[in-house]
């Protein structure tokens, strides 16, 4: 069965960087290319970067161009997502979701605060 | 980007109701669109996928329709559980894009 376990709240002042960890278990990160979804309080849903079929480089929202990185490490079958420069306007909670039809899978959503 | 816009923001029913939720993209996106469900604190669950293709376990009241750039998700005899909020999310092309989400609310 396919899990994906998200790291705890967490809390970071403003111009601060924060790592969101999502752990796959049940399938290997490689089968279904992993997304990053947010919703700020209150919101929608806005994709924030993922990985098209079959690629190795993540694409970003351009909005967020120069400070997401999304990483994926397989020796523990993790994805990692780091914003940076945080703002108010990064208070949300972060999903990692494969959004694959055939297997669609979602984190449970790890809430990121940004306050001085 | 493709843009997708629905409609109604909100809608308020009574159980028993049938609702109509309505998703627009700015340019064709062909049948690459699917409609989520999502409940206060969790994370959206896939309903429709493929325009019209209602995925394993979801209740027979809900279907979709659509291609192109206009689409629709019907609650057809709206239950307790189905009061939530719906976002459609077009998968054409990056960067996907969800519509603004429509409240479905108890009257």
């Amino acid at each position: 069965q396919i899990h994906l376990v998200q790291s705890g709240a967490e809390v970071k002042k403003p111009g601060a960087s924060v790592k969101v960890s999502c752990e796959a278990s049940g399938y290997t990160l490689t089968e279904l290319p992993l997304h990053w979804v947010r919703q700020a309080p209150g919101k929608g849903l806005e994709w924030m970067g993922g990985f098209g079929p079959g690629a190795d480089e993540p694409v970003y929202a351009q909005n967020l161009q120069g400070r997401i990185t999304m990483t994926e490490d397989t020796s523990t079958n993790t994805a990692l997502l780091e914003l940076s420069g945080l703002t108010s306007e990064d208070t949300a909670i972060y999903f990692c979701a494969t959004l694959n039809w055939n297997d669609d899978y979602w984190g449970q959503g790890t809430l990121v605060t940004v306050s001085s | 980007d493709i843009q997708m816009t629905q409609s109604p923001s909100s809608v308020s029913a009574s159980v028993g109701d049938r609702v109509t939720i309505t998703c627009r993209a700015s340019q064709d996106i062909s049948r690459w669109l699917a409609w989520y469900q999502q409940k206060p604190g969790k994370a959206p669950k896939l309903l429709i996928s493929a325009a019209l293709s209602l995925q394993n376990g979801v209740p027979s009241r809900f279907s979709a329709s659509g291609s192109g750039t206009d689409f629709t998700l019907t609650i057809s005899g709206l239950q307790p559980e189905d009061f939530a909020t719906y976002y459609c999310h077009q998968a054409k092309s990056f960067p996907l894009t969800f519509g603004g989400g429509t409240i479905v609310e108890i009257k």
